[in-house]
């Protein structure tokens, strides 16, 4: 079975600071792909960023990047230079590499403070 | 390009009301998940089709739920009768199958059970 674990239910960071969110995984797959993704108060879904496995290299969108520990089974976001439209809930998420279904964790509520 | 669409954005009605929730998945996109969000549970998958064939729905809570998707651009979330329990964000979101791309979500559908 797949599960995704996010420890952290609420975080807080200042304006223009970074902060971090953690993520666990258990998978026996060997090739699979990771995802974060953001939803602001507006509740929609947006996708941040995402991993494939099979990668060493951790991905990096602008202020957005990944801590990719695949012996670890972990999958950390960084956001660097934190701004207040940073301020959302961030899921983590999982899909094997045999089938298109996402696992997601339980979500970390990320609030900026000015 | 336009998005995933569903309808409508808030709906509320009277327990025992029969609901409908529509869908409308990025064209091209042969995958179409149906998710439920509270706060108490989070995200939950409900079902999931490839194809417009029912893959798996072993998430649909019960009977009251059925869902359908007669073609490629159409899909239908219906709870019947409604209950206040089922108040939730209903999301759908779609993906193109064998491609490891992320899952692209509607706006949601706010559902509130009076």
């Amino acid at each position: 079975a797949q599960t995704v674990t996010q420890s952290q239910p609420e975080m807080s960071v200042q304006e223009a600071e970074t902060v971090t969110l953690s993520c666990t995984y258990d998978t026996s797959e060997n090739n699979y792909y990771l995802f974060w993704y953001k939803q602001p108060p507006s509740r929609q879904m947006i996708l941040v960023i995402r991993q494939e496995a099979y990668k060493q290299q951790n991905a990096t969108e602008n202020r957005f990047s990944v801590n990719f520990q695949k012996a670890a089974k972990s999958f950390s976001l960084k956001i660097s230079d934190s701004q207040l439209g940073d301020t959302a809930m961030y899921f983590c998420a999982f899909m094997t590499n045999t089938g298109n279904q996402f696992y997601f964790g339980t979500g970390t509520s990320l609030t900026v403070i000015p | 390009d336009a998005g995933v669409i569903q309808s409508p954005r808030h709906e509320v009605t009277e327990m025992g009301q029969e609901v409908t929730l529509r869908c409308k998945p990025i064209s091209g996109h042969n995958s179409l998940f149906w998710y439920r969000q509270t706060m108490m549970r989070g995200l939950e998958l409900l079902i999931y089709f490839n194809n417009n064939v029912p893959i798996d729905d072993s998430g649909m809570p019960e009977d009251r739920f059925s869902a359908k998707m007669p073609n490629a651009s159409f899909s239908t979330l219906k709870i019947q009768p409604s209950e206040p329990r089922d108040s939730a964000v209903y999301f759908c979101a779609s993906s193109l199958r064998d491609s490891y791309q992320p899952q692209h979500f509607g706006d949601g559908t706010r559902l509130s059970i009076l």
